[in-house]
């Protein structure tokens, strides 16, 4: 079965801190790796991971992927109030474009 | 920015009566979904739809559930008799499947089944 799994469940920290939130995957027909940021309603986008090693970054988010060892990891330095949210962690297939979505990791920054 | 659209953003509806759920996908896009997020849960792919036919369903895409294009604009979710366990938001998306970029996900409709 194909599944996506994200740690931690749930982070609180203090504004200023760095994240970093983990995705395992085990997937047949791997596409690409993508996260998204989901506060009140829908997901929005934030990165498309295809190839192994290569960090992607947006201003104090960053990502890389390793096919390897099937996982991904998202930092987020000097965070904020406004970064409060579920991030989720998802695996784009390589047939019909479905997305297998993890539970998500409820982040929570303090003031 | 292109938007993916849908309507309403909140439905309360009787348990046992049917419902449709609309959404406008990125115009220049070819490959559609439904997902649902049962409250607290995870994102689940429901539905995908291309070239006027369902592509692939999940298990939990039985007969109550089906999708149409009725024009070249929408693209609609329908629960012919709603159950209380099909409370959930209820996300469309839309993808070109070209270029380094995910789906765009619409803002959801909040089904209540009462």
């Amino acid at each position: 079965e194909d599944k996506v799994v994200q740690s931690p469940l749930s982070l609180v920290v203090h504004e200023g801190d760095t994240v970093t939130l983990n995705c395992s995957y085990e997937v047949t027909n791997f596409r690409s790796l993508l996260w998204y940021k989901q506060e009140k309603k829908a997901p929005t986008f934030l990165f498309m991971l295809t190839s192994s090693g290569i960090e992607k970054k947006s201003g104090r988010l960053s990502s890389i992927l390793d096919k390897k060892e099937l996982f991904s990891i998202l930092n987020i330095t000097a965070t904020q109030t406004g970064d409060s949210a579920v991030y989720l962690c998802a695996v784009l297939m390589n047939r019909d474009d479905k997305i297998i979505f993890g539970k998500g990791t409820r982040l929570h920054i303090l003031p | 920015e292109p938007e993916v659209t849908q309507t309403p953003s909140h439905q309360v509806t009787q348990m046992g009566q049917e419902v449709i759920l609309r959404c406008v996908p990125i115009s220049n896009h070819l490959y559609f979904y439904w997902y649902r997020q049962i409250l607290g849960q995870k994102v689940e792919f429901l539905v995908s739809f291309y070239n006027n036919e369902i592509s692939e369903k999940s298990e939990i895409f039985d007969d109550q559930f089906s999708v149409e294009r009725p024009d070249g604009s929408n693209f609609t979710l329908k629960i012919r008799s709603t159950k209380l366990e099909d409370s959930a938001m209820y996300f469309c998306a839309s993808s070109s499947r070209t270029g380094n970029y995910g789906y765009t996900f619409g803002s959801g409709t909040r089904l209540t089944v009462v």
